[in-house]
């Protein structure tokens, strides 16, 4: 399958400061991708979709303010967190869908840790 | 919100014996993949399964959809104890943002004991 990589992999932070994650399809281009947020033994849960060249698209309870995308490139969307705070601990997972088959990979993850 | 169910939410069996979990879904969908992780890890894409397709085959995964009672089935042959790890099955559909978005099931965490 394709691969989809994400850095880093994990990041310890202070509260007020901003984290970047980044995201990468490493063996095809994506127009689309997604971030999701995982709590420990819980499911993924949506918070924003990515196309490329455009504004993302938030879920309903994601603040855009705070959880800053960038989809700069048909390879590359980022995500920075915005003067974290310790309840915004999870891990965060990036996705891309492979417009031709439809399926879609899934970086390792970042686990963040805001102190 | 989530849409797909698994069920069972664990499962524990002994190495060599089938492994089936199933996903219960609301509403229509384009396709339904299922995911393996490992705890603490990412996502392994496993299979995907079109709306127009009942069922699908890759190595010891064998994959069913009934789109009439919305609902899929995950089975693992001859389980191994590296099998070990929370399967999730996930419905695609046509979402807010003007593309396919994938929602998650709660996941059934499968140990095989060796």
């Amino acid at each position: 399958g394709a691969v989809v990589s994400q850095h880093p992999s994990w990041v310890i932070c202070k509260s007020g400061t901003s984290v970047k994650i980044e995201c990468r399809s490493l063996d095809f281009q994506a127009t689309t991708m997604f971030w999701y947020r995982q709590f420990p033994k819980q499911s993924l849960m949506l918070m924003a979709t990515s196309n490329e060249g455009s504004k993302a698209t938030y879920e309903q309870g994601v603040e855009k303010d705070k959880f800053l995308i960038n989809h700069a490139s048909l390879t590359l969307s980022t995500l920075t967190v915005t003067s974290a705070h310790p309840e915004d601990s999870s891990f965060y997972i990036c996705s891309a869908r492979d417009l031709e088959s439809d399926e879609q990979y899934f970086g390792p993850g970042t686990r963040l840790t805001v102190t | 919100s989530q849409q797909g169910e698994e069920d069972p939410q664990a499962l524990s069996i002994q190495e060599g014996e089938n492994a089936t979990m199933n996903c219960s879904y609301k509403t229509s969908i384009n396709n339904l993949q299922w995911y393996r992780q490992n705890s603490g890890r990412g996502l392994v894409h496993l299979i995907l399964i079109r709306s127009n397709e009942r069922e699908k085959h890759s190595g010891r995964l064998r994959v069913t959809l009934d789109t009439s009672k919305k609902s899929s089935s995950l089975l693992i042959t001859a389980s191994r104890a590296a099998d070990t790890a929370s399967y999730f099955c996930a419905t695609d559909a046509y979402g807010g943002a003007g593309s396919y978005q994938l929602t998650f099931g709660k996941g059934t965490k499968l140990s095989v004991i060796p």
